[in-house]
């Protein structure tokens, strides 16, 4: 079946730190892959997504994430967090083929010390 | 433009009762789903309707029910409310596929 891991439950980095924010999935053939932030109370917001081409790509807010096939991975990258960072960040598994809908990872919280 | 607009924004309602919950999506926008997110459980897919037709119905009891107006504006209905039922529904509209998406902010439903 196909599923989606995001193993760290919660993080916490200090400002001005990288982040990494690990993905994997499990999917038959080459997904459509999501990342979205959620801040409490709200809704998802899209930060980038891929489908194909370059495996590296760019998103809002200073975001990215890497494609890698090899390790059915997606994980999510910024080079300096901010305090406005923290929030939850989910990665998603996109089936564009009969069923329109994402699957979800559990999520990853993050927190950020000042 | 106008974002996706979820209302009511908070409900609390007691067990047996029914529940509907409305999402309008934005303009131009055919495709509206639906998840239900929860502590236990996450994200979890609900339905999609794609002018006003059912194209996918995720693993929930027949409890859960929605439908799409011709003005692409949706609804879902949940019946004989459960306490397990408590989660924030979250709707989305697109185009027409999951590349699209546009969340809303979501409903809060509360079963006491």
């Amino acid at each position: 079946a196909q599923s989606v891991t995001q193993p760290d439950i919660h993080i916490t980095v200090s400002e001005g730190a990288s982040l990494e924010l690990r993905c994997n999935y499990s999917y038959g053939a080459t997904p459509y892959l999501f990342w979205y932030v959620q801040s409490p109370g709200q809704g998802l917001q899209l930060l980038l997504k891929y489908f194909s081409g370059d495996t590296l790509v760019q998103g809002i807010k200073g975001f990215e994430a890497e494609f890698k096939r090899s390790q059915s991975s997606f994980n999510l990258r910024k080079p300096s967090v901010h305090w406005s960072d923290a929030a939850e960040y989910f990665c998603a598994v996109g089936f564009v083929q009969g069923a329109q809908k994402l699957v979800f990872g559990q999520g990853t919280r993050l927190t950020i010390n000042p | 433009k106008a974002g996706v607009t979820q209302t009511p924004r908070y409900l609390i309602k007691t067990r047996g009762q029914q529940v509907t919950l409305s999402c309008s999506p934005i303009s131009g926008h055919r495709s509206v789903s639906w998840y239900q997110q929860t502590p236990g459980q996450g994200l979890q897919f609900l339905f999609e309707y794609f002018s006003e037709t059912q194209r996918n119905k995720g693993n929930f009891p027949g409890r859960f029910s929605g439908r799409q107006f011709s003005n692409s504006r949706s609804e879902m209905n949940v019946s004989t409310l459960e306490l397990g039922d408590s989660a924030l529904y979250l709707c989305a509209s697109s185009l027409g596929g999951v590349d699209g998406y546009t969340f809303g902010s979501g409903t809060r439903l509360t079963v006491v």
